[in-house]
């Protein structure tokens, strides 16, 4: 497996509060994503970094913002959670913009009561 | 924006059948459209590929094929085995990266003994 830790791996949380999940990769690649999976949505990217302190919005990035001070660490912050925002999140990673093959973590279940 | 539609949202087969999920999508800049498997409680992992410079690929018993023209493409899984059970993404990216990739909404194969 591709060396990507997500941390945590589960979370129960209040509406309002802010939220921080951690993706840490030990393979160097350049590019890192955050997505969600929500049933009947499939997979939908909210950020995405090509580089430190390079990042960009995705299709669902509205409440959410990223930061990535190294290139092995990509965090994704929910300022006040939502229970919209009740989701399986996932990161990937990959070493090359042209269609190289993507890396996921195991993802991390967060609810929002 | 593109749109991917993948049908059926469920299929059972036979161990030992085929199976084959299509997928339709709605930009014709579309160039590059990857399948995943998704396990209980994993990250999706790509299992093939295939570019809009090309038809058909195949990698033992899995195949993909690609129709430009009607803009679908379909993944074929021949003499299916119990471990072929899991949720099956299509996607498609407009752009040179997985940053714009699109995902359909799901698959779950299921494989009877």
């Amino acid at each position: 497996d591709a060396g990507i830790t997500q941390s945590p791996r589960h979370k129960v949380t209040e509406t309002g509060t802010p939220v921080t999940l951690r993706c840490h990769q030990t393979e160097n690649h350049r590019y890192m994503y955050w997505y969600r999976q929500d049933p009947g949505h499939g997979l939908r990217l909210i950020h995405y970094s090509y580089g430190v302190k390079d990042t960009d919005k995705g299709e669902v990035s509205d409440g959410y913002s990223v930061s990535r001070s190294k290139t092995e660490d990509f965090l994704l912050t929910l300022e006040s959670a939502t229970s919209s925002q009740t989701s399986v999140y996932f990161c990937a990673i990959s070493g090359d913009k042209n269609g190289a093959e993507a890396f996921f973590g195991q993802g991390t279940r967060l609810t929002v009561v | 924006g593109e749109n991917v539609e993948q049908h059926p949202s469920t299929l059972s087969v036979q161990e030992g059948d085929s199976a084959v999920i299509k997928c339709t999508y709605s930009d014709s800049a579309s160039n590059y459209f990857p399948w995943y498997k998704q396990e209980l409680g994993k990250g999706p992992q790509l299992i093939i590929d295939i570019r809009s410079n090309v038809g058909e690929k195949k990698d033992q018993r899995i195949a993909v094929t690609l129709n430009k023209t009607a803009k679908h493409f379909s993944l074929h899984i021949t003499e299916t085995q119990p471990e072929d059970s899991a949720v099956y993404f299509c996607a498609a990216s407009t752009g040179f990266g997985n940053e714009k990739l699109t995902f359909g909404t799901g698959t779950r194969l299921t494989i009877i003994p």
